[in-house]
């Protein structure tokens, strides 16, 4: 257990509907980061929030935005769903630093018909 | 180009036997880091192993060790005494200073091992 908590575990959604996943960082850990793994693109980061401000962007579309809150848990918002939106969707955690180890939640499975 | 790079996308390997996985990288920062996850089928990412570019000697956790070889931009896993559970995806991922830190990890395309008994 990485002590990274995400919810829910499986979502099914239709094309054009609106998701929200939520992400509990490990205790002491500031960073949160967000990654999307699917079959065509492999795992990719999207977004990295650091004490409640977003502080890098990486391959997140503009229908997909994230904040984090006060007490450093997270929300993935994912808007106008397609099919291609299909993924598995992670939360890292980790302090800050380089060379620190994000930890991986056990991922949310959305799947989009 | 791709910054991760691992070209076996499968491997068969007998159990209690040595594995290497390989890992090719691409960066111009000379500072970064360079990690191992594994992916079992049940889908959860775990932290294996990590190595920093200012590391003299190469990192060692358990049965895990990276064979890192600097100018070659080179960062081989190795499994020493492979065992059934070490059935799962792995992956090497870069994270590069110039981001401050900030930067997510890129990720190769990973490598399916199967350890057959």
């Amino acid at each position: 257990d990485s002590g990274v908590t995400q919810t829910p575990k499986h979502l099914i959604t239709a094309t054009g509907q609106r998701v929200t996943l939520r992400c509990s960082p490990r205790s002491g850990d500031l960073s949160v980061y967000w990654y999307q793994q699917s079959l065509d693109q492999g795992l990719q980061f999207l977004i990295q929030y650091y004490n409640g401000e977003e502080r890098a962007k990486g391959n997140i579309l503009e229908r997909f935005s994230a904040q984090q809150f006060p007490d450093l848990h997270s929300e993935l918002n994912l808007s106008s769903l397609e099919l291609g939106d299909s993924a598995l969707y992670f939360c890292a955690s980790s302090v800050e630093g380089l060379s620190e180890t994000q930890y991986f939640g056990p991922g949310t499975r959305l799947l989009v018909l | 180009a791709q910054k991760i790079t691992q070209t076996q996308p499968g491997m068969f390997v007998q159990e209690k036997e040595a594995v290497t996985l390989d890992c090719t990288y691409d960066t111009s920062d000379p500072s970064y880091g360079l990690f191992w996850y594994k992916q079992p089928s049940s889908g959860e990412m775990i932290f294996l192993i990590y190595q920093g570019s200012y590391d003299q000697q190469n990192a060692t956790e358990g049965r895990y060790s990276l064979n890192f070889q600097k100018a070659r931009k080179s960062a081989n896993l190795v499994i020493s005494a492979s065992q059934l559970g070490d059935s799962a995806m792995y992956f090497c991922a870069m994270r590069e200073a110039a981001g401050g830190g900030a930067d997510g990890l890129t990720f190769g395309k990973g490598t399916h091992l199967i350890i057959q008994p």
